[in-house]
């Protein structure tokens, strides 16, 4: 079936460096979402992209997708302390399912 | 606007006993509605989901079960719990037609069996 990796599984940071996430699908992807969990609660929608070699940015948070639609990434510029938590990538897989990558683990250290 | 309420939040359950957690949304009319399972430091694992009223698709066999009584209500079950059915578990919803809004996550109901 549909599989969705993650790297890094974890990422320490110093606050103020940048951390990138890559999120590999093993089959072309209709569009892509990005989730963020912080520790001990539920994920969170970010964006969604649609388009091969889409870019959004959502202030220090930029996106891609990839132009096969099999990859995308997720780089925050300057970490800070809020950005701590886990991120997801998200795959549709037919018509109504996201398929939830193994996510990514960012701690930031003050 | 639209809201998610799941509950219990926490739950510690025997080994061998039943199961229920709900899930409801307001403001919103024929949601696609699914059931996600999270493991202690893992990733979301989709076990059911539901585009209707009785219309329920299983992604992973197990003990569990899932069912939509209501158009807003999406119920998870199990008649007999498993040690290995411990974890997170969380409800979404999504609109039914294609949206840039993605998934909306009720606050989540920690299982522990015991």
């Amino acid at each position: 079936g549909q599989q969705v990796m993650q790297i890094p599984q974890y990422q320490h940071v110093q606050e103020g460096e940048d951390f990138t996430t890559y999120c590999n699908s093993s089959t072309t992807l209709s569009n892509i979402q990005w989730y963020k969990q912080r520790p001990g609660g539920h994920p969170v929608f970010l964006i969604q992209l649609v388009k091969s070699g889409e870019v959004k940015k959502q202030k220090r948070l930029t996106f891609q997708f990839g132009e096969a639609k099999k990859n995308s990434s997720l780089h925050i510029t300057a970490t800070q302390t809020t950005d701590v938590g886990t991120y997801f990538c998200a795959g549709l897989s037919g018509t109504y399912k996201y398929i939830f990558g193994t996510g990514t683990r960012l701690k930031v250290l003050a | 606007s639209q809201t998610i309420h799941q509950w219990p939040a926490t739950l510690v359950q025997p080994v061998g006993s039943p199961l229920s957690l709900e899930c409801t949304v307001e403001g919103t009319s024929n949601p696609n509605l699914y059931w996600y399972r999270q493991a202690a430091g893992r990733g979301l694992q989709l076990l059911f989901y539901s585009v209707g009223i009785g219309q329920i698709s299983s992604e992973v066999p197990q003990n569990l079960s899932a069912s939509r009584p209501q158009d807003r209500q999406f119920i998870l079950s199990s008649k007999k719990l498993l040690l290995s059915d411990s974890g997170f578990y969380l409800c979404a919803w999504s609109a039914t037609r294609w949206k840039d809004y993605g998934y909306t996550f009720g606050s989540g109901t920690r299982l522990t069996v015991v």
